[in-house]
């Protein structure tokens, strides 16, 4: 159980395009779905959190008209990388979080801009 | 105080022996520590987890060692295998933050065969 999915697993697309990137807990109804980004060799940084229902909530420096984050549904969350540039390539990655205290990620997402 | 130190980089170890990851972290209202493995190009996997009521949980060749008073805890691989050879991270979340997980920077393990 407690299996997240993410499409597509990768995306290049040309610069000042936007790409969405979709979030889903397949067996489980995510009340709380997280949005990270991740550099080769670093730790997940926590872009946002989303709430069934309700704005996304963004971490300091995450631009939100850039990232544009909607959970729809308690079993779906989306990015979307408005007007993308090549500084916005990385591995993004979601994770979903049900009545406990679990976190689940998903496999991720490999964006590139060109 | 939101930090979650974690120690050391990288460890390199020979098959069959034991590693150990260490974290550390401030904010005594973290009521949560999780452990995740990541291999290249993959998201987290969620490990194994513990709650601060107790000082230790195994789960097959991993456990976890908690140290509330220090503020510390640990993991320990038993008979590491190569497939071990991955990224692991420990996490602390509480309830006062929507559960966002604070991470720690990273352990790259090797287990060479």
């Amino acid at each position: 159980g407690a299996v997240v999915s993410q499409h597509p697993s990768r995306v290049i697309c040309k610069s000042g395009t936007s790409v969405k990137i979709e979030c889903r807990s397949l067996d489980f109804q995510a009340t709380t779905m997280f949005w990270y980004r991740q550099f080769p060799k670093q730790s997940l940084m926590l872009m946002a959190t989303s709430n069934e229902g309700s704005k996304a909530t963004y971490e300091q420096g995450v631009e939100k008209d850039k990232f544009l984050i909607n959970h729809a549904s308690l079993t779906l969350s989306t990015l979307t990388v408005t007007s993308a540039h090549p500084e916005d390539s990385s591995f993004y990655i979601c994770s979903a979080s049900g009545k406990k205290y679990e976190q689940y990620f998903g496999p991720g997402t490999r964006l590139t801009v060109t | 105080q939101q930090q979650v130190k974690q120690s050391p980089q990288s460890l390199i170890v020979q098959k069959g022996g034991i590693s150990i990851i260490n974290c550390a972290y401030e904010n005594t209202a973290f009521d949560y520590f999780p452990w995740y493995q990541q291999f290249p190009g993959k998201g987290p996997a969620l490990l194994i987890a513990i709650r601060p009521d107790v000082s230790e949980k195994k789960e097959g060749r991993f456990t976890i060692s908690f140290n509330k008073s220090a503020k510390q805890f640990s993991l320990h691989i038993m008979d590491s295998q190569p497939g071990d050879s991955a990224t692991y991270f420990c996490a602390a979340s509480w309830a006062g933050s929507a559960r966002q997980l604070t991470f720690g920077s990273g352990t790259q393990l090797t287990v060479l065969p």
